[in-house]
């Protein structure tokens, strides 16, 4: 799988939106970009994936760069239950491999 | 959607017991299950894929004698910890794969909610 690389920590301001980047410049073709995040002593939770285009849904809005090498997850009110572990992963889909993350604290 | 039932949440053995773990796939079946280790403030760590009726195949530095897998049917993926020792207190996690639907493709993939276990 492709490396990620994130910044090792964020603090954002509730209610404010949280841009969380990630780089991966290796990524293949056929690599997806996932995001996922962990609450302290908890199973990781989906939050949303991409290939090319970007992507929202319900929980964040995922912008992948034209050329693909880098990704911005977007959390677009943070709250302060979204203070986690988010973890950026690229792979084609055969298994996901955690990165260290980027430990976002949402701050009152 | 797609839910991981993961139990028991937590476990505390005595050093040289065995511990199982168990995994089901609620209202899917999970034909390939993950298994991952994660030690405090560090990430997961990925010990071994299990395919159903099949054998793991585990990452390398992960003891297969120690850590027994057993996925033997869609909905069901055991680990069981061998002869336990204080080393192997860690937070345990399973997760499952399943092709996500719509346009886009891929995989979604959902997790267990975890079982901390220490042996004491």
């Amino acid at each position: 799988d492709a490396k990620t690389t994130q910044p090792t920590s964020m603090d954002c301001a509730e209610g404010r939106a949280a841009n969380l980047p990630c780089n991966h410049s290796t990524i293949s073709g056929n690599e997806y970009v996932y995001w996922y995040r962990q609450i302290h002593s908890q199973g990781p939770q989906y939050i949303i994936h991409g290939l090319k285009n970007n992507e929202t849904n319900e929980m964040a809005s995922l912008i992948i760069t034209e050329d693909r090498k880098s990704s911005t997850l977007i959390l677009p009110h943070a709250t302060l239950r979204d203070t986690a572990v988010y973890y950026c992963i690229v792979t084609p889909g055969n298994m996901l491999t955690f990165g260290g993350g980027t430990r976002l604290m949402v701050k009152p | 959607g797609a839910v991981v039932s993961q139990h028991p949440s937590w476990v505390i053995c005595k050093s040289g017991t065995s511990v199982k773990i168990e995994c089901r796939s609620l209202d899917f079946q999970a034909t390939t299950m993950f298994w991952y280790r994660q030690f405090p403030k560090q990430s997961l760590m990925l010990m071994a894929t299990s395919n159903e009726g099949s054998k793991a195949t585990y990452e390398q530095g992960v003891e297969k004698d120690k850590f027994l897998i057993n996925h033997a049917s869609l909905t069901l993926s055991t680990l069981t910890v061998t002869s336990a020792h204080p080393e192997d207190s860690s937070f345990y996690i399973c997760s499952a794969s399943i092709r996500a639907g719509g346009a886009l493709g891929g995989y979604g993939y959902t997790f267990g909610s975890g079982t901390r276990l220490t042996v004491v």
